[in-house]
C-alpha cells in the first residue's frame, strides 16, 4: 500500500510562473489535507479538501492560490504568478476519517527565483 | 500568533537517557493533541497522540503528559536512541480528533541523541 505520493519532489519557477503541486492520497483515503512549512517555521494548514469539495480553506492566502481534489485524480494546489515568499516546502497528508489517521506525504520543495 | 509554542529549538541527550519535549499552548478550544517526528526532505510522522479527557497515554518508549490547567504537554521517550534523532513536532486541533480542521503545528524541536 503505497503513501501519500507528492510530486514534484522539487520544482524551481520563475517570478510570475504558475507552480502546480500534485498529491495522490494513500488508497481509501478521500479527505486530503495541505499545509506549508516556511524556513525555520512549523507546518500551517492551508485547505482541508474532501473528493470534489472544499471543507475548510481557513488557511488559504485569499488571491494566487487555489486547490481541487477531483473525483478521479490527484489533489492539486495550483499557485498562480508565484513570488520569491511563495518558497517553502508543501506537504500534503490523507486520512480517511479522523485525525489519527493523518499520514503526511513527502513534500514539494518549491524555490521562486 | 503562535498557539502552540516549542519553546527550545533544540535538544541534546545521550543515548540511553530520557529525552523530555516541551509545548504549551494557548487556545483553551484545543481538545486534542498529536507528537509528530520528521527526518530532513521527508514528511512527518505520526507518533503518538492525545485527548483532553486524559492526562496521559504511553506507546513503547513514547509517552505523552497533558497538564490542561498549565495549558502544557511533554513527550518523554525512554531510552533515547540515535534513530530518535530527528525533528518533532508538537500539533494541536480543536476538533476533537474528528479530522474536521487542520492541526496547528509549533516550529518544532531538534533532538539529537549523542552516541
Amino acid at each position: 500500500n503505497a503513501g501519500v505520493m507528492q510530486n514534484p519532489r522539487h520544482l524551481v519557477r520563475r517570478r510570475g510562473q504558475e507552480a502546480r503541486l500534485r498529491c495522490s492520497p494513500m488508497k481509501g483515503h478521500s479527505h486530503v489535507y495541505w499545509y506549508r512549512q516556511l524556513p525555520e517555521e512549523g507546518l500551517k494548514f492551508m485547505v482541508y479538501l474532501q473528493k470534489e469539495n472544499i471543507i475548510d480553506e481557513s488557511g488559504m492566502p485569499k488571491e494566487r492560490f487555489s486547490a481541487e481534489f477531483p473525483k478521479e485524480g490527484p489533489s492539486i494546489l495550483r499557485i498562480q504568478q508565484v513570488v520569491r515568499g511563495d518558497s517553502a516546502a508543501y506537504f500534503c497528508a490523507s486520512s480517511p476519517t479522523g485525525i489519527n489517521g493523518y499520514t503526511f506525504g513527502s513534500g514539494t520543495r518549491l524555490t521562486v527565483v | 500568533d503562535q498557539q502552540v509554542k516549542q519553546n527550545s529549538p533544540s535538544l541534546s541527550v545521550q543515548e540511553g537517557r530520557i529525552s523530555i519535549l516541551n509545548c504549551d499552548y494557548t487556545n483553551s478550544m484545543f481538545d486534542y493533541f498529536l507528537w509528530y517526528k520528521k527526518y530532513p526532505a521527508e514528511g512527518p510522522t505520526f507518533l503518538i497522540s492525545i485527548s483532553s479527557i486524559k492526562d496521559k497515554n504511553e506507546d513503547g518508549r513514547f509517552t505523552v503528559f497533558l497538564n490542561k490547567s498549565a495549558k502544557h504537554l511533554s513527550l518523554h521517550i525512554v531510552p533515547s536512541q540515535p534513530g530518535d534523532s530527528a525533528v518533532y513536532f508538537c500539533a494541536a486541533s480543536a476538533g476533537s480528533g474528528g479530522g474536521a480542521d487542520g492541526l496547528t503545528f509549533g516550529k518544532g524541536t531538534h533532538l539529537i541523541i549523542q552516541p
